[in-house]
């Protein structure tokens, strides 16, 4: 059973540019978590998806950055107009259906490091 | 909001034990979680109390105590392969109850 996938894994942009990183989240699971980690710091919750649904974006900025979880197809985080501190390693997590939130353990993908130069 | 604290680097010899305490400060509270991450690696998950007292896995042992809002990760028998960051992790009842909160993560360093 393949983990939560991301990629891609590392991605560079020019400032003004727009960044997607997808994430297909382990076989099964149907909640999806994003959470950004800067260097020497801990992760720090953006946005938890489900299918086709936000459920809570209160982590994400307010503007340039979006989230989607379609039908089908990937998990996808949006940057637009990518601006130095924006980069950091974004990860993706997700959790089985059926799990109240106290119970649910939360697997995370290997990342996406974004650079903007 | 929530906060945790966490202490910043630990330093231990192969064999040794060691403690990494995580005190927090939440609105509500539904468990604390634990997290490795070794250099340009994904968080992975190590353990989860919701009720006080030590749950044990391997080597690794977790604690918590929900009156003193603490908790520890205690490591075993350490080996080289444990050198990684390791993050104390919450969920509140802040948003939807299912976001996950770190501290900024003790970096251990395991000397041969």
């Amino acid at each position: 059973n393949a983990g939560v996938m991301q990629n891609p894994r590392h991605l560079v942009r020019r400032r003004g540019q727009e960044a997607r990183l997808r994430c297909s989240p382990m076989k099964g699971h149907s909640h999806v978590y994003w959470y950004r980690q800067l260097p020497e710091e801990g992760l720090k919750f953006m946005v938890y998806l489900q299918k086709e649904n936000i459920i809570d974006e209160s982590g994400m900025p307010k503007e340039r950055f979006s989230a989607e979880f379609p039908k089908e197809g990937p998990s996808i985080l949006r940057i637009q107009q990518v601006v130095r501190g924006d980069s950091a390693a974004y990860f993706c997590a997700s959790s089985p259906p059926g799990t109240s939130g106290y119970q649910e353990t939360q697997y995370f993908g290997p990342g996406t490091r974004l650079l903007v130069l | 909001g929530q906060s945790l604290e966490q202490p910043s680097e630990v330093t231990a010899v192969e064999g040794a034990i060691v403690q990494i305490n995580c005190t927090y400060q939440t609105s509500g509270f539904y468990g604390l979680s634990w997290y490795q991450q070794h250099d340009g690696g994904a968080p992975t998950f190590l353990s989860y109390n919701a009720l006080d007292g030590l749950e044990e896995t391997g080597r690794f042992s977790s604690f918590l105590s929900r009156s003193d809002s603490y908790g520890y990760l205690l490591l075993q028998e350490l080996q080289m392969k444990d050198s990684a960051s390791y993050f104390c992790a919450v969920r509140g009842f802040s948003g939807s109850a299912r976001q996950l909160t770190f501290g900024s993560g003790t970096q251990l360093t395991v000397l041969p």
